[in-house]
């Protein structure tokens, strides 16, 4: 298996585009997550997915953010406009309900820098 | 306050000595608790995983769960180079999907 695709793995935009983070989860896992990973907070979770249904949307940072899942396997992250603040490592896991320790497999990211 | 407490670290070591990585959380409902590794530039990965309290051995790692003090740890015995790498703890409630995940440690451990 590939494993959890992601794509861009770097961006470089400029306050105020339009970014789109995409994801390709593991084929067969109903459960998709899009994290964020910052030096100052670390690993926070802004959404999740099951069976391409939103779940949680509790740590999406505002407005400015949106996700969706028209799929089972794609996802994608928009940020629109970005800003300098958002710059980040933008992680999508995902996990199969089958799985004894619900564990998630993460894909390989995507640096994102706004300047 | 944050519910996961971790030291970010950074922590480095010799090459053969035992590390200990710990966190401190608040919420005593969680009850699933993990350690994920996560090497430079890549996404983390599942290391270790315990159910409630007690110790949980896999080789040279051995994680540790005191509910009662809302305590985890993770010791590496016999720490070698390609032991280098940041270590997230990460806990769940009974039932969830959900992680909370602590900042992460970064580790070096030096030859």
């Amino acid at each position: 298996d590939a494993g959890v695709i992601q794509s861009p793995r770097h961006e470089v935009t400029e306050m105020g585009q339009e970014v789109t983070l995409r994801c390709k989860p593991i084929s067969g896992h109903d459960y998709l997550f899009w994290y964020r990973q910052t030096m100052m907070r670390g690993l926070e979770l802004l959404i999740y997915f099951n069976n391409n249904v939103p779940i949680d949307d509790s740590g999406m940072p505002e407005d400015r953010f949106s996700a969706k899942m028209p799929n089972a396997s794609f996802s994608t992250l928009k940020i629109q406009p970005s800003e300098p603040r958002d710059s980040a490592v933008y992680f999508c896991a995902s996990s199969p309900t089958a799985s004894p320790y619900n564990e998630q497999f993460f894909g390989p990211g995507t640096r994102l820098t706004v300047l | 306050q944050k519910e996961v407490e971790q030291d970010p670290g950074p922590l480095s070591v010799p090459e053969g000595a035992i590390v200990s990585l710990n966190c401190t959380y608040s919420n005593s409902a969680f009850q699933y608790f993990m350690w994920y590794r996560q090497y430079s530039r890549k996404g983390p990965e599942l290391l270790m995983y315990t159910y409630s309290s007690g110790n949980k051995e896999d080789g040279r790692f051995t994680a540790q769960v005191d509910k009662s003090s809302k305590y985890i740890s993770l010791f590496i015995r016999d720490s070698q180079p390609s032991d280098s790498a940041t270590y997230l703890c990460a806990m769940r409630l009974a039932g969830a999907q959900k992680l909370v995940f602590g900042q992460g440690t970064r580790l070096t451990i030096n030859p």
